[in-house]
């Protein structure tokens, strides 16, 4: 149980275009989502928080027009990548709480290779 | 935000040796896991601590909380090149519900 798939694994795109990555819980509902970020033998950071049916947080130094995030029902956030730059290329990951927030249990997704070129 | 320090970055031993990886913080956690996360993958949880001197043990790897619940441990005892990974250390932030992780400790273990 408490599976997260994202989708794609990876992707491949020009600069300047958008790039969309799915995150779904495929056996629990997850009130809360995260997205993060990792960047080549680094940890992971995170960008903002989904709430389903809510607006997202975001971290400090994360653009929310350039990372849209849309957590629409309680198994699916999407995170947005808009005109995207080689320097968004990183490993993109979600986590998903079913149990909302304040407890331990965040199962994440086994990521998201984005390369800008 | 509550930052956590992991140590070392970097370790390479050969199969059978036993190590350890540390996770020290200047703030208190209400609990901290321990995650390992091979390359090209999300990270897995191994272990969550909560109370201040818990010593959990997961077959050859054993994981402490420190009594003031600032810190916590990882020790492996006869390493395998399975062992191999990425071992990130979090702690709910201030927030209560978001994870910050450490840097993380990056194992080899050699035939």
């Amino acid at each position: 149980g408490a599976v997260v798939s994202q989708h794609p694994s990876r992707v491949i795109c020009k600069s300047g275009t958008s790039v969309k990555i799915e995150c779904r819980s495929l056996d629990f509902q997850a009130t809360t989502m995260f997205w993060y970020r990792q960047f080549p033998k680094q940890s992971l950071m995170l960008m903002a928080t989904s709430n389903e049916g809510s607006k997202a947080t975001y971290e400090q130094g994360v653009e929310k027009d350039k990372f849209l995030i849309n957590h629409a029902s309680l198994t699916l956030s999407t995170l947005t990548v808009t005109s995207a730059h080689p320097e968004d290329s990183s490993f993109y990951i979600c986590s998903a709480s079913p149990s909302g927030p304040g407890l331990y249990e965040q199962y994440f997704g086994p990521g998201t290779r984005l390369t800008v070129t | 935000t509550q930052l956590l320090e992991q140590s070392p970055q970097f370790l390479s031993i050969q199969e059978g040796e036993n190590l350890t990886v540390y996770c020290n913080s200047s703030s208190v956690f209400s609990s901290l896991q321990w995650y390992r996360q091979e390359p090209g993958e999300g990270p897995v949880l191994l272990v969550t601590v909560v109370t201040g001197g818990e010593v959990k043990k997961l077959k050859r790897l054993t994981f402490q909380f420190g009594d003031a619940r600032k810190d916590s441990s990882l020790h492996i005892t006869a390493a395998q090149t399975g062992d191999t990974g990425l071992y990130l250390c979090a702690g709910f932030g201030d927030s209560g519900y978001a994870l910050n992780f450490g840097k993380g400790t990056s194992l080899l273990v050699t035939p």
